[in-house]
Parts: structure tokens; sequence; C-alpha cells
């Protein structure tokens, strides 16, 4: 089965550094998604991406973060500062609809440890 | 607004047995339905979905789930549990009205006794 890079799997920045999160989404998706997990906490969705821009957000995507597609096969996230509070592993996600009852295919995450 | 809440962090069976982890939702309109499994040092991957057919939906390995809309429940059943069902299993609800967002429930944690 098709599947979703991340890079790196693991993360280690000081706090007030930025820092970009990789995906390689599966080749023919066209909707891009990043979620991500505070340790003992639930899977959140952080925002959705379609045809070149933001499709819907959270409130958790405040103008620290922002998303990319800067060529055909990368989707990246952006934290400009990062906050001990972004500490969480990010999953990546892509489909090939948005319609609400497609597959969404994950990455296998990124831990992001902010010190 | 919608909602999943999973009944359990942690759940023991012991091989052989029956694997029944309890998902309710809350959505204002009809919803598409998810169950999710993480196995260590792996993302999320889809066992099953409702998408407003059939109610009794099969998944992978084994895995079946019923769609109740009376008890707003989507349980996840399996009637025979193997040692690499060992994982954690996230119940999700996604609904056009609110978004198309996945929303997840908190993640049961299955334990396979030998």
């Amino acid at each position: 089965e098709p599947e979703v890079t991340q890079t790196p799997s693991h993360q280690v920045t000081q706090m007030g550094q930025e820092v970009i999160l990789r995906c390689v989404p599966i080749s023919n998706h066209l909707y891009f998604y990043w979620y991500r997990q505070i340790l003992g906490q639930k899977v959140e969705f952080l925002v959705s991406f379609y045809n070149n821009e933001i499709s819907e957000k959270s409130e958790i995507f405040d103008d620290q973060f922002s998303v990319e597609r800067p060529d055909g096969s990368n989707f990246t996230l952006k934290i400009r500062s990062t906050k001990l509070e972004d500490s969480a592993m990010y999953f990546c996600a892509s489909s090939d609809r948005g319609t609400g009852g497609e597959k969404l295919f994950f990455g296998s995450g990124t831990q992001l440890s902010v010190l | 607004a919608q909602s999943v809440t999973q009944l359990g962090s942690h759940v023991s069976v012991s091989e052989g047995a029956l694997v029944l982890l309890r998902c309710n939702y809350s959505s204002s309109v009809p919803p598409y339905l998810f169950w999710y499994v993480q196995y260590p040092n792996q993302g999320l991957q889809l066992l099953l979905k409702y998408t407003s057919a059939a109610t009794l939906v099969k998944g992978i390995n084994g895995f079946e789930a019923e769609f109740k809309k009376s008890e707003t429940s989507f349980h996840l059943t399996k009637p025979s549990a193997h040692m690499s069902d060992a994982a954690e299993y996230f119940c999700a609800v996604r609904s056009p009205a609110a978004g198309n967002k996945l929303t997840f429930g908190g993640g049961t944690r299955v334990l396979v006794k030998p």
C-alpha cells in the first residue's frame, strides 16, 4: 500500500527556534492535513490544505504556524517560534478526495521536543 | 460540534477472547465514522469506516463495527484476539457540516495476554 513519509522522525529544538516538519504525501493525492498529539491527549486537527491554499484550520493553528507545498511532492509544517507546549507528535496525512468519507493515509509522525 | 468518547483508555484481553472497544459520538448530522489503529512506531492505519451504507462494517484483520444511530455508538469488535492486535485504537468522526476535519476519541490501548 502507498505510504505517507515524514521526516525527521524525531526533532529536538530550543524554545523560540523555528522548525520545519516535512512530509511526502501519496503522489496522486490532492488533500493534505496536519494533526498533532500531545502526550496523553487526543489527536487534534491542525490544518487542511487543498489546491495550494488552506481549506480549514483549527484554533491551535495560529500565526506561529504555516504550511506550504513548495514543490510537487513535499508538504511542510513550519512553526516560527516554538514554545514548550508545541512538544507533540505531529502527523501528516493525505487523501485523494475531500468529501468526508474517504480514507486518510497517515505518516508515522514526527516527535517534536521543545526544550 | 462533533465529539467522540472512547470508554476505557486501556483494555486487557486474553488471546482468543472477544475484543470489544466502545465508541460513542455526537454530531449534529449523520456523520462518517472511522476506527484507526496505531502500532508502535507507526502511523495511524484505517481499520474500517462507516459512510451511511451498511450499518455493520467489516474491516481489516477480522475487525468489525456496528453503527447504531439510536445509541450514537460505533463499537469495534473482534471475535478472537490475536497477539498482533496489541496496539492503540482510535475512533474518529467526520462530518461535512463540521468542516470535514477528523475528530478523534482519546484512544484505547489494547493489551493481549497469552
